[in-house]
Parts: structure tokens; sequence; C-alpha cells
């Protein structure tokens, strides 16, 4: 079964504390995404990376980092640095459908982070 | 910034009911993507749209791309509970753009 993965369903995080939000598919997509969702803001990019070794800030990538050193994975890393990290993390991929823009994005299951 | 308007921002019908919403910009678009989030989960994509006054169904759902690519919209016959959810629209020129949902209640 393609599809995208992202582990743990739910993470909780101490004061202070650095976490790591997993995110691997199998559909050898090229590019991959994460967001933030929070009710009522809609859907807001954090990072990107159209390839291996390569990845891009979003609108909010402030306190957190990834990395891409495979095509299948796109760790996401929540830092001490980011005050506010209660929020549900959506991970993505996506395809180049044919011509110029024609991008088909897919999303895992996503992870729900608490702060203790 | 490109930014999509979705509306209605929610809907409350009885079960059996077609519903209707949209999508706009003012920006040009060469895809038009919908999706459905339940409530703790992950967005599923139910339709993919990639030319200009394309018209998809995919079982009780259509959705056609504008012909002035700024549009898009999705309807749902004889809705049905599990219906429920949250549905957005997300379309790519040169950078996805999402809408900030429509939150469809369905009364049994």
């Amino acid at each position: 079964d393609g599809g995208i993965t992202q582990s743990p369903k739910y993470l909780f995080r101490k004061e202070g504390q650095n976490v790591t939000l997993s995110c691997e598919q199998n559909l050898n997509h090229d590019a991959m995404y994460w967001y933030r969702q929070d009710p009522g803001q809609g859907l807001r990019l954090i990072y990107y990376s159209q390839i291996v070794n390569d990845f891009q800030k979003g609108d909010i990538a402030e306190g957190y980092s990834v990395s891409r050193e495979k095509k299948e994975s796109f760790p996401l890393t929540v830092t001490s640095a980011q005050k506010n990290p209660t929020a549900f993390y959506l991970c993505a991929s996506s395809t180049r459908t044919g011509g110029y823009g024609q991008e088909t994005q897919y999303f895992g299951p996503g992870t729900r982070l608490l702060v203790l | 910034g490109q930014q999509l308007n979705q509306s209605p921002q929610s809907m409350f019908i009885q079960e059996g009911e077609d519903v209707s919403m949209n999508c706009t910009s003012s920006s040009i678009f060469n895809t038009w993507l919908w999706y459905k989030q339940d409530p703790g989960e992950g967005p599923v994509l139910l339709i993919a749209l990639y030319k200009a006054g394309e018209l998809t169904s995919n079982g009780r759902l259509t959705a056609q791309f504008g012909i002035t690519r700024k549009d898009s919209f999705l309807n749902i016959s004889a809705s049905i509970p599990s219906d429920v959810g949250i549905y957005f629209c997300g379309s790519s020129n040169y950078k996805l753009t999402f809408g900030k949902g429509t939150l469809l209640t369905v009364n049994p």
C-alpha cells in the first residue's frame, strides 16, 4: 500500500525539550511538506523540500528545523524556541501531474503535539 | 499573496439533502484539489482537477474547475451522516494554496 505515515499519533513535549516528528512516504514523490493546523487558522506551511538535501522555509519556520537526507523521509524537529507548539502537524508529499503548476498533494494522518 | 476564499464556512443540513460549496480567488490556477478531513485525521484527497471546465465525479461527489480558472465548486448529492467533516480546497500555479475549509454537519 502506497502512502504517507506519520509517527507518533500523539506526542507530549516538556518545557525546553526538542521533539522530532517522523514522516515517511513510499509514493516516490520528490516534494515533501510540513504544515501546522490550528483551529480556525487553516493550514500554515512550516518547511518544504523539493529534492533530497534541499529544503526551504515556509511561512512559519521559526522554532522548527527539518532534514531531507532520503527521498522517503522528512522529519520535523520542534525546538524549545517554538513557544507555542501545541497543534496538529501534517506532513504531505506531492507529485507534478503534468503542465506547469499542476501539483497534486497527499497528506499523512497527522501528529498531535501537546505541551506538558 | 494568493488567497482562496472558501464558502460557506459551515453548513448544517438534513440527511438526504444536496450540498454545494465553492472556492474562489483573484489568481489563476492550473490545478484544483478537494479534500475531506475527519476530526483528528489527515485530509484525504477526494477529487483532483487539472483542466479549465473539467467536471469530475467520485461517487456522490462532483467537482468542477471553473472556466476562468479562478474558481471551483464541490457538490455532494444525497448527503449521509458520514459526510460530516471539513472540506477544503487547494489550488496551485507556482505554489500550493489552501482554503480554510467548510465544516459540514449532517443531521440524521
